[in-house]
């Protein structure tokens, strides 16, 4: 199986400042056949259903604010929230959709210093 | 709208069986599978498998295999996710999503809380 580690598991940063997580993939989720990186990053707030933020380790979902960005290819990625804001209050996790079991990292708690 | 919609919250007994729904609206439902994630109180995302609504092909976590079983029925755009004997160790939220091309959950349901007491 992949194992996704995420890095941090908690932070918390001020309002207006940059937030960044971190995700491991413990093998390559990178398909070189078509040169896509199988990395998706989800948002749960408390008491809702994980959001889909980021799929392809850098493509936006519709709606979603562009202070949020995905980075990284193979095994090390990267979210990052450009100007953190009172309702970016959740925890992340980020997933490998490459190969089954398609595994989660462990979160990462965000929240406001 | 693309809507994922699941069936409501669930009180069981070890030992007795549950089956909880996952019905999609919206978009063309056999062009999609249908994925099940567990998240156990207070911990994170587990992917349990999904199932293929066109074909029904299915691939189970291997952590679950022989433990949940996956269906779908295509003339009411509905999947399952069932067990045959509950345990205290089901307890959890179930949540499940459409999965596009790739492998990629996109839209989740609102989740069913499944809670096994005797």
């Amino acid at each position: 199986d992949i194992v996704v580690t995420q890095s941090p598991d908690s932070l918390a940063v001020s309002l207006g400042e940059r937030a960044t997580i971190n995700c491991k993939s413990s093998q390559s989720v990178l398909y070189s056949s078509n040169n896509m990186n199988y990395l998706a990053w989800y948002q749960q707030k408390p008491g809702q259903p994980p959001k889909l933020l980021i799929s392809w380790a850098s493509t936006r979902e519709s709606g979603v604010p562009d202070r949020f960005s995905g980075s990284g290819s193979g095994t090390d990625f990267t979210l990052t929230i450009s100007s953190l804001q009172a309702e970016d209050v959740a925890v992340y996790y980020c997933h490998q959709y490459y190969v089954p079991p398609r595994t989660f990292g462990q979160g990462t708690r965000l929240d406001i210093k | 709208e693309v809507q994922v919609v699941q069936s409501g919250a669930e009180v069981k007994k070890p030992g007795e069986s549950l089956k909880i729904s996952c019905k999609g609206s919206g978009y063309s439902f056999t062009d999609y599978g249908v994925g099940w994630v567990r998240q156990m109180p207070g911990k994170g995302l587990e992917w349990m498998g999904v199932i293929n609504a066109a074909d029904s092909d299915i691939r189970y976590s291997p952590s679950l295999q022989g433990q949940v079983t996956f269906s779908v029925d295509r003339s009411t755009r509905t999947a399952y996710l069932q067990w045959t004997s509950l345990k205290a160790s089901d307890t959890a939220m179930y949540y499940c999503a459409r999965q596009r091309g790739g492998g990629l959950l996109d839209v989740w349901g609102q989740g069913t809380l499944v809670t096994v007491s005797s």
